[in-house]
């Protein structure tokens, strides 16, 4: 079975800190994606990967950036936290772009305080 | 840009009784994809469609493409308290990443 792997569970940092959002997969995907979640706006895209060192906005990229130094890992970082970027945080990855599912992590429900 | 619109937002239904949801796109889509995230949980991929009318079903569930490839539909025949969970449809408007409706939240009552 594909494995999405996200680093936590559960997170609490203070306002201004700087975080780190790991998520790691198993199955040799090209892309991974980033997502939030919140009650009512449904999952929203913040930077997805097609490659190795490649990197690419979505749809609500600021205060974000990401790093794919490894195939098989994508980090997203809140340069500094905000409180509204208390979300649950969705890592996904797939084979394609267009005809293949998404394979999602169990997400991070970060809380900034 | 592109929008995915789904509806309703959220359905309670009575145990034995039907329940659909409905997807459409601004913009033609390559395919559809279907979730399903339980509570608590993350999405977990249901079905994709391709082509144009296309109808799969799995069990109680029947998924419907439309002919213009702009809107789709998920059907769940007598529903049952597995079911509960929010049901997000998702297309890639050409070589993009997916973009998901906001789900419809399904609530079945014993």
């Amino acid at each position: 079975d594909v494995k999405v792997t996200q680093s936590s569970r559960y997170l609490v940092k203070r306002t201004g800190e700087k975080v780190f959002l790991e998520c790691v997969q198993d199955m040799d995907h090209e892309n991974m994606f980033w997502y939030r979640q919140d009650p009512g706006l449904g999952l929203r895209l913040i930077y997805f990967s097609y490659d190795v060192k490649m990197k690419e906005k979505g749809d609500i990229p600021e205060g974000y950036s990401v790093s794919r130094e490894k195939k098989e890992r994508f980090s997203l970082i809140l340069e500094s936290a905000s409180t509204n970027q208390t979300s649950m945080y969705l890592c996904a990855s797939s084979l394609g772009t267009e005809t293949t599912e998404a394979f999602f992590g169990q997400g991070t429900r970060l809380t900034v305080v | 840009g592109q929008q995915v619109m789904q509806i309703p937002q959220y359905q309670h239904v009575q145990e034995g009784e039907d329940f659909t949801t409905y997807c459409n796109s601004s913009t033609t889509l390559s395919n559809i994809q279907w979730y399903k995230q339980r509570p608590g949980g993350h999405p977990v991929f249901l079905i994709q469609l391709v082509k144009s009318g296309e109808v799969k079903k799995q069990k109680r569930l029947t998924f419907q493409f439309g002919e213009a490839k702009k809107n789709s539909s998920l059907h769940i025949t007598a529903t049952q308290t597995t079911d509960v969970g929010t049901y997000f449809c998702a297309g890639p408007p050409g070589n993009t990443p997916l973009v998901f409706g906001k789900g419809t939240r399904l609530s079945v009552i014993a």
